[in-house]
């Protein structure tokens, strides 16, 4: 089955600074990867997705991820984090033809004045 | 547009009461989902649908049941209140169409507490 694994429960970063949230998988195929932010009090919302083609895939509000097969991690990142960055970030996988979406516990950050 | 609805955004039920959370969306997309968000645990998928008239089980789907009469709508009932199902409930809708592997879009949540 897959599972994907946010190893840290909490991120924290002073503002300007670079910002990384980990990520690895365990699928049994080709896996479709995602990144979601959840605001305090709000639905989750779609950053990224990896499909195929280029691994480092570029979102929204300046984010991007890293695909790495070999490492099989999706690491997201972003140059110069904002106050505003602070949030719930989710990692999920999928199969293709599975309509299932298994998403990590989740990694708060927190970015620091 | 308004995206994905949830309706109530907070309700407290006793053991043994039941309820149904409802789920409208108006982007015409074909999936929807309900997932269930407890602290530190992610995001477990309980029902899904592929489509009007097609439900079918995700991970956590005791003491639940959905239904899906129509494309808009996609509502949770919930039977038997359990204190187990205190959480916080989203609703999901996503268009497939077996290639694109398109985004959720997530309503706002229900929060429940069951005492």
């Amino acid at each position: 089955a897959q599972s994907v694994a946010q190893p840290e429960d909490q991120v924290n970063v002073a503002e300007g600074n670079p910002l990384t949230v980990k990520c690895t998988y365990s699928v049994s195929g080709n896996p479709y990867l995602f990144w979601y932010v959840q605001y305090p009090n709000r639905g989750l919302q779609f950053l990224l997705k990896y499909i195929t083609g280029d691994n480092l895939v570029k979102g929204s509000y300046g984010f991007e991820a890293e695909f790495n097969k070999s490492q099989t991690s999706f690491h997201l990142k972003k140059p110069s984090a904002l106050v505003s960055d602070s949030a719930l970030y989710f990692c999920a996988v999928r199969i293709y033809g599975n309509n299932r979406l298994a998403f990590g516990k989740g990694n708060q950050v927190v970015v620091i004045p | 547009n308004a995206g994905v609805t949830q309706t109530p955004k907070f309700r407290i039920l006793k053991i043994g009461q039941s309820m149904t959370l409802q789920c409208a969306q108006d982007m015409n997309h074909n999936y929807m989902y309900w997932y269930r968000q407890d602290p530190g645990m992610g995001l477990k998928l309980i029902y899904y649908s592929v489509g009007a008239g097609i439900t079918d089980k995700g991970e956590v789907p005791n003491g639940y049941n959905v239904s899906r009469s129509t494309t808009e709508d996609f509502p949770l009932r919930l039977e038997l209140a359990a204190p187990s199902q205190t959480s916080v409930y989203f609703c999901a809708s996503s268009y497939e169409d077996g290639a694109t592997n398109e985004k959720l879009f997530f309503g706002s949540g229900t929060q429940l507490s069951v005492l």
